[in-house]
């Protein structure tokens, strides 16, 4: 599976716009990109996920480069609850459903 | 509908012993999986299944055992319980892998300590 590069740690206000940017380079035609979150001491949490158009849902927009080599997880107005280290992941369209989790960006919604 | 359930939340045990991880979930779902998570790091994968009787080694699979004799149970075995598995584990589940769009449901964690 491709690799993903994410910087280490980001701040936010809190109710400005949270972007967190991630790096696949090597992404294969097939492969999607998923993000998750995890709050602190929970299970991971599905987000969003893209192939090569923009997608937006309830909790955040996904923005993916024309190239398919980065891409951009946005949440629109971040709450203090938004406050989560945040995993980009990509995975084939097919076979088993494995994620391969780096160290993810950590990012802090400050009052 | 309780998702993903792991028991228990917390476990102590000492070098040498054994204990088994349990997971259950209620959503049907084909695929099951275990992760591991050591402070400061992402997660990884230890075993997974496609579906009741098929299991698989993941990234870390050397000291744990894994069965699926029904959809809806999963349990991690560690045989011999070293410090080097103090961690966090994770359950998570999700529909066929054949189905793109299928997010990963993840349980709330057991936190073991190998003294």
């Amino acid at each position: 599976d491709a690799k993903t590069t994410q910087p280490p740690s980001m701040d936010c206000a809190e109710g400005r716009a949270a972007n967190l940017p991630c790096n696949h380079s090597t992404i294969s035609g097939n492969e999607y990109v998923y993000w998750y979150r995890q709050i602190h001491s929970q299970g991971p949490q599905y987000i969003i996920h893209g192939l090569k158009n923009n997608e937006t849902n309830e909790m955040a927009s996904l923005i993916i480069t024309e190239d398919r080599k980065s891409s951009t997880l946005i949440l629109p107005h971040a709450t203090l609850r938004d406050t989560a280290v945040y995993y980009c992941i990509v995975r084939p369209l097919t076979g088993a459903n494995n994620l391969f989790f780096g160290t993810g960006t950590r990012l802090t919604v400050i009052p | 509908n309780a998702g993903v359930t792991q028991t228990p939340k917390f476990q102590v045990l000492k070098t040498g012993q054994s204990m088994t991880l349990q997971c259950a979930q209620d959503m049907n779902h084909e695929y099951m999986s275990w992760y591991r998570q050591d402070p400061g790091m992402g997660l990884r994968l230890i075993h997974y299944s496609v579906g009741a009787g098929i299991t698989d080694q993941g990234e870390v699979p050397n000291g744990y055992n894994v069965s699926r004799s029904t959809t809806e149970d999963f349990p991690l075995r560690l045989l011999s319980a070293a410090p080097s598995q103090t961690s966090v584990y994770f359950c998570a589940s999700s529909y066929s892998t054949d189905r793109v769009h299928s997010p990963l449901h993840f349980g709330n964690g057991t936190r073991l300590t190998v003294t």
